[in-house]
């Protein structure tokens, strides 16, 4: 069975701190793997997509890599506005669904 | 470009009751999803639709969940009779084929009492 599982939970960081969000993926036949935003009460706004061990994206202080068995999101110089919740999702083998992590809540402080 | 729309934004319920929720995809996507997330949790697909035939729908609680998509548009997503357990948010996304990036809807937040 495919398994997302992010880490930590929850981040609470003061402005300009840089961090990184870990999403570790267990699955067969990685075809795909996601970045969203969700922001309380939206839903999940798309962020990047990563197709092989390597691969790298950037969008403004967010920078996604892959490796086999996992991804980062880094987060540089975050700003207020860059609070969320930040959920990693795969898509894998045959299937066309994506498994979801829980999700990484990410608070900013000024 | 108009983004996917989705109604009503929020309902409360009586446990037992029926409720459903209607979804407008992006223009032009052919495939269409019915995610159920749980407060704390990630999106947990429930059906996915092709055109006018489903695709996936292995996680859909059956006995009570229904869902459709008519002439490959609009979808409506049917729970009779709810649970407290149906108490999440259901978000609706859609993308030009499979396996595209997926756009999500605001969500409807049900509330089941």
């Amino acid at each position: 069975e495919d398994q997302v599982t992010q880490s930590p939970e929850a981040l609470r960081l003061q402005e300009g701190e840089s961090s990184s969000l870990n999403c570790s993926y267990t699955v067969s036949g990685l075809r795909g793997l996601f970045w969203y935003r969700q922001d309380p009460g939206k839903g999940p706004e798309f962020l990047f997509t990563l197709y092989s061990a390597g691969e790298e994206k950037e969008k403004e202080r967010l920078k996604a890599t892959l490796t086999k068995k996992e991804s980062f999101l880094h987060i540089t110089a975050p700003k207020p506005e860059d609070s969320a919740t930040y959920l990693c999702a795969v898509q894998a083998g045959g299937a066309q669904k994506l498994v979801f992590g829980q999700g990484t809540r990410l608070t900013i402080n000024p | 470009e108009a983004g996917v729309a989705q109604s009503p934004r929020y309902k409360i319920i009586e446990k037992r009751q029926s409720v459903a929720f209607w979804c407008n995809p992006i223009s032009g996507h052919a495939t269409l999803y019915w995610y159920q997330q749980i407060l704390g949790q990630g999106p947990k697909l429930l059906i996915q639709f092709q055109n006018n035939g489903v695709v996936d729908d292995s996680q859909l609680p059956k006995d009570r969940f229904s869902a459709e998509r008519l002439k490959g548009v609009d979808s409506t997503l049917k729970i009779q009779p709810a649970k407290l357990e149906d108490s999440a948010v259901y978000l609706c996304a859609s993308s030009l084929s499979s396996p595209e990036t997926q756009y999500f809807g605001p969500g409807t937040r049900l509330l089941v009492l």
